[in-house]
């Protein structure tokens, strides 16, 4: 099975600073999707950005994007300019290109410090 | 509002009591999920639909878990015997199998609490 791997349990910002959150993960297939969701407390997941395994540019939404390095597995998450809105639990997320279940790292909570 | 939806959101039972959830999907949405997440965990996957058949369960579905989609529309999810390691939170989700990302649009969960 996919594994998903977030090595940081915990983050912190500073307001309108910059904060990269990591992530790798191992599979075997070519192509697949990767997935960053953001967590607010009590409130339901929602998705950040994607990422196709076979596009090499990197996404972007806004403040968000993405470094994804297929070679090396790893699909890292930078937030630009955090806002106190950004606080959250960030879950990194794989889907293989046929699959259809999503495989969750179990998280990163970003604080961000006014 | 058009999102997912579940019911209740908030759930205490005792030890041994069966308990039923309610998952509504995004309305046009022919795919629908059933995620356990417990604390200091990412969701793991338990089951989905795809309409109303029940297509994958997860080896975390033991077999006091039964999940449902009947007219592939709201999907309910049962624990019988409930026992306190099913304390979590019980995230719906659901997508439009359309090919490319299949992004999942989650719910706002049921938190259970076995006591």
């Amino acid at each position: 099975a996919q594994t998903v791997t977030q090595s940081q349990p915990e983050m912190s910002v500073q307001e309108a600073e910059t904060v990269t959150l990591s992530c790798t993960y191992d599979t075997s297939e070519s192509d697949y999707y990767l997935f960053w969701y953001k967590q607010p407390p009590s409130r339901q997941m929602i998705l950040v950005i994607r990422q196709e395994a076979y596009k090499q540019q990197n996404a972007t939404e806004n403040r968000f994007s993405v470094n994804f390095q297929k070679a090396a597995k790893s699909f890292s998450l930078k937030i630009s300019d955090s806002q106190l809105g950004d606080a959250a639990m960030y879950f990194c997320a794989y889907r293989g290109y046929d699959g259809n279940q999503f495989y969750f790292g179990t998280g990163t909570s970003l604080t961000v410090i006014p | 509002d058009t999102g997912v939806s579940q019911d209740p959101r908030h759930k205490i039972t005792k030890r041994g009591q069966n308990v039923t959830f309610r998952c509504d999907p995004i309305s046009e949405h022919n795919r629908l999920y059933w995620y356990r997440q417990t604390l200091g965990q990412g969701p793991e996957f338990l089951t989905y639909f795809q309409n109303e058949a029940q297509l994958e369960k997860s080896r975390l579905l033991s077999d006091r878990f039964s999940a449902e989609r009947p007219k592939g529309s709201f999907s309910t999810l049962e624990i019988q015997r409930t026992e306190q390691g099913d304390s979590a939170m019980y995230l719906c989700a659901s997508s439009l199998l359309a090919g490319g990302y299949n992004e999942q649009f989650f719910g706002p969960g049921t938190r259970l609490t076995v006591l």
